[in-house]
């Protein structure tokens, strides 16, 4: 099956600093990628996605590239905003699981003003 | 527009009671899902409908009944419940739930308290 190993949080940055969250993975196939974003009591959020090697997800100023031959997606965002403060789940889909998300363990992000 | 929506947004419930969690979405998705999150922890798959059929079930207690009326609708009801149950239930849909790349889109979940 697959699995995800996620960059251990917390991560405390202050505004304007250069993010990183790491993520690599293990799936059968040629998975879909997805990064997942959950703000303070609320659901989670389509942040990105990736469907190929060397495809490039990007949104809000987030960039994740797929990296078939490391097996990672990281994430990362050139200067950090405090609205950015939430957790960040990455979460491969193969093709062979049905429509299943693995989802790693997530990675809380704090960012002081 | 990728709205699920979910309701209530908070429940209480005692051990005795029966309640329901409802899930919508009008994206003409056909599949949608139910999870389990705890505090602190990514989301569990408790069930998924595909076409108004139950395809996955990941051994849930039969405490948690699943309902999908049709493809836009999406129940989980509750009865018996166990303090352990207490989580944040989402509920997500995707445009078919067979495999490939399939996104799926998360409504906002129901926070459910059992004492």
């Amino acid at each position: 099956g697959n699995s995800v190993t996620q960059m251990e949080g917390p991560v405390t940055l202050s505004e304007e600093a250069f993010l990183t969250i790491n993520c690599t993975y293990t799936a059968t196939g040629y998975p879909s990628l997805f990064w997942y974003v959950q703000y303070p009591g609320e659901g989670l959020q389509l942040l990105l996605k990736a469907t190929k090697a060397d495809d490039k997800g990007s949104n809000k100023g987030f960039e994740a590239t797929y990296r078939k031959e490391t097996t990672s997606f990281h994430l990362e965002k050139g200067s950090v905003q405090v609205s950015d403060s939430a957790v960040y789940f990455c979460a491969p889909q193969s093709e062979t699981s049905g429509s299943r998300l693995t989802f790693g363990e997530g990675t809380q992000l704090t960012v002081n003003p | 527009d990728t709205e699920v929506t979910q309701t209530p947004k908070h429940l209480v419930m005692g051990m005795t009671n029966k309640k329901s969690l409802k899930c919508e979405q009008h994206m003409g998705h056909r599949a949608m899902y139910w999870y389990k999150q705890k505090a602190k922890k990514p989301p569990e798959l408790m069930f998924v409908y595909s076409y108004e059929k139950l395809s996955i079930n990941e051994s849930v207690p039969s405490r948690f009944s699943p309902e999908c009326p049709n493809s836009s609708l999406l129940n989980l009801h509750l009865h018996a419940l166990q303090p352990e149950d207490s989580a944040l239930y989402l509920c997500a849909s995707s445009q078919e739930g067979r495999g490939g790349t399939d996104t799926q889109y998360f409504g906002p979940g129901t926070r459910l308290t059992v004492l």
